[in-house]
């Protein structure tokens, strides 16, 4: 079954540090997103993405945060400068899109751990 | 925001046992998802709700969807060690256009021991 891969698992960083965490979504799907998940808190939405553009973003995904889709496959998402605050779980996910009600699809994440 | 509650937020039980997990909410969703997770990976969907009153049964698991779309139920028949995860539920608000911007509840710790 095609599943979400997220690169790399865990990435420990500097506080100041640029990180860009990897997600290639599923083949044939057209909306990608980034959620997070502190440790001991809920899954929290970041942004959705679709046709090369941001959807909707949510107040956590300040102007630290981009994303992009350099090419065919992969999905980034870069944190400019990061916090301690910004240590979480990152996850991707993507869907199959209109009109139907197609779950989304988590990848395993990548642990961010800012010191 | 919409919230989701879930209920309750642990739960521990004897194999063979049954078990419901709660998920209420005083919005109407759209859709609604139920996930699983286990410790260090992401959530793995379990099933999808989406018209009010539908029941969906996968294997020993049964979901509901609430008449008025506010809230969800699982369900575990004759739990397994298997079973023991992290449950959480997941809404969706189409009708503010936030595709995929799902709201997730905090999630029940369920512990099944053999």
């Amino acid at each position: 079954e095609p599943e979400v891969t997220q690169t790399p698992s865990h990435q420990v960083t500097q506080m100041g540090q640029e990180v860009i965490l990897r997600c290639v979504p599923i083949s044939n799907h057209l909306y990608f997103y980034w959620y997070r998940q502190i440790l001991g808190q809920k899954v929290e939405f970041l942004v959705s993405f679709y046709n090369n553009e941001i959807s909707e973003k949510s107040e956590i995904f300040d102007d630290q945060f981009s994303v992009e889709r350099p090419d065919g496959s992969n999905f980034t998402l870069k944190i400019r400068s990061t916090k301690l605050e910004d240590s979480a779980m990152y996850f991707c996910a993507s869907r199959q899109g209109r009109p139907d009600n197609s779950p989304l699809h988590f990848g395993n994440g990548t642990r961010l751990t800012v010191t | 925001t919409q919230l989701l509650e879930q209920s309750p937020q642990f739960l521990s039980i004897q194999e063979g046992e049954n078990l419901t997990v709660y998920c209420n909410s005083s919005s109407v969703f759209s859709s609604l998802q139920w996930y699983r997770q286990e410790p260090g990976e992401g959530p793995v969907l379990l099933v999808t709700v989406v018209t009010g009153g539908e029941v969906k049964k996968l294997k020993r698991l049964t979901f509901q969807f609430g008449d008025a779309r506010k809230d969800s139920s699982l369900h575990i028949t004759a739990a397994q060690p298997g079973d023991t995860g992290l449950y959480l539920c997941a809404g969706e608000d189409r009708t503010t256009d936030s595709w995929g911007k799902f709201q997730f509840g905090a999630g029940t710790q369920v512990v099944v021991t053999p």
